[in-house]
């Protein structure tokens, strides 16, 4: 079981230009969350996917959107990049159903802009 | 909405000494999490705690749950400089699995 895998690992990007970010979930899992974490904080949810819908939404603006496909993967999609989305994203995934189950986290995507 | 707050934020300790960190959670939580993270790298998951008196330990690390008093709490015991790490508490909705974590505690241990 390979877990949770994200790509790429690192990527750098200039300020105004737009960046995919991707996430496979673990074998089994339904459901996959985003996470943002600046550096020196907590992660902070972006949003989670399930069904291929948008299923919660935390507090970041309209730049930041989501994408889930019929095998359950996801991609985080950011437009319009700013200096303060530098940060490490995170992807966690989980499966959805009578009872929540654990989440297990990716090793995440550091992106840099500059 | 749930709310997460850890204490202390910052935690310099020697070697072979014990220590708490603390983690409140606001509302009703269906799990809560431990993590440590290093450096520049992901989350490693420590602990899952589901019920109210739960208690697991690994190693020189001790976390538990009380949620009546929505309060966990990681134990370290007789820390060694390996530990040093920041460690997050995240508490788990009862409403999706979205999970809200704590500021963090940046632990570190000296020789």
């Amino acid at each position: 079981d390979a877990g949770v895998t994200q790509s790429p690992t690192h990527l750098i990007k200039t300020r105004g230009q737009q960046v995919t970010l991707r996430c496979s979930p673990k074998s089994g899992h339904d459901t996959v969350s985003w996470y943002q974490q600046a550096l020196g904080q907590g992660p902070q949810f972006i949003f989670q996917y399930y069904e291929e819908e948008e299923r919660q939404r935390g507090n970041f603006p309209d730049r930041f959107s989501g994408h889930q496909f019929p095998n359950y993967s996801s991609e985080l999609n950011v437009n319009a990049l700013l200096l303060g989305d530098s940060a490490l994203y995170l992807c966690a995934s989980s499966l959805v159903g009578h009872v929540n189950t654990e989440a297990f986290f990716g090793q995440g995507t550091r992106l840099t802009v500059v | 909405e749930l709310k997460v707050e850890q204490n202390p934020l910052f935690l310099s300790m020697q070697e072979g000494k014990n220590y708490t960190i603390y983690c409140n959670y606001s509302t009703t939580s269906d799990r809560l999490y431990w993590y440590r993270q290093d450096p520049g790298k992901s989350l490693e998951s420590l602990f899952v705690l589901l019920s109210n008196g739960a208690v697991k330990q690994e190693g020189r690390l001790m976390a538990s749950l009380d949620t009546k008093a929505r309060l966990s709490t990681l134990h370290i015991t007789a820390a060694v400089h390996d530990l040093s790490a920041t460690y997050f508490c995240a508490a788990q909705s009862t409403s999706g699995s979205r999970l809200t974590f704590g500021e963090g505690t940046q632990l570190t241990v000296n020789p």
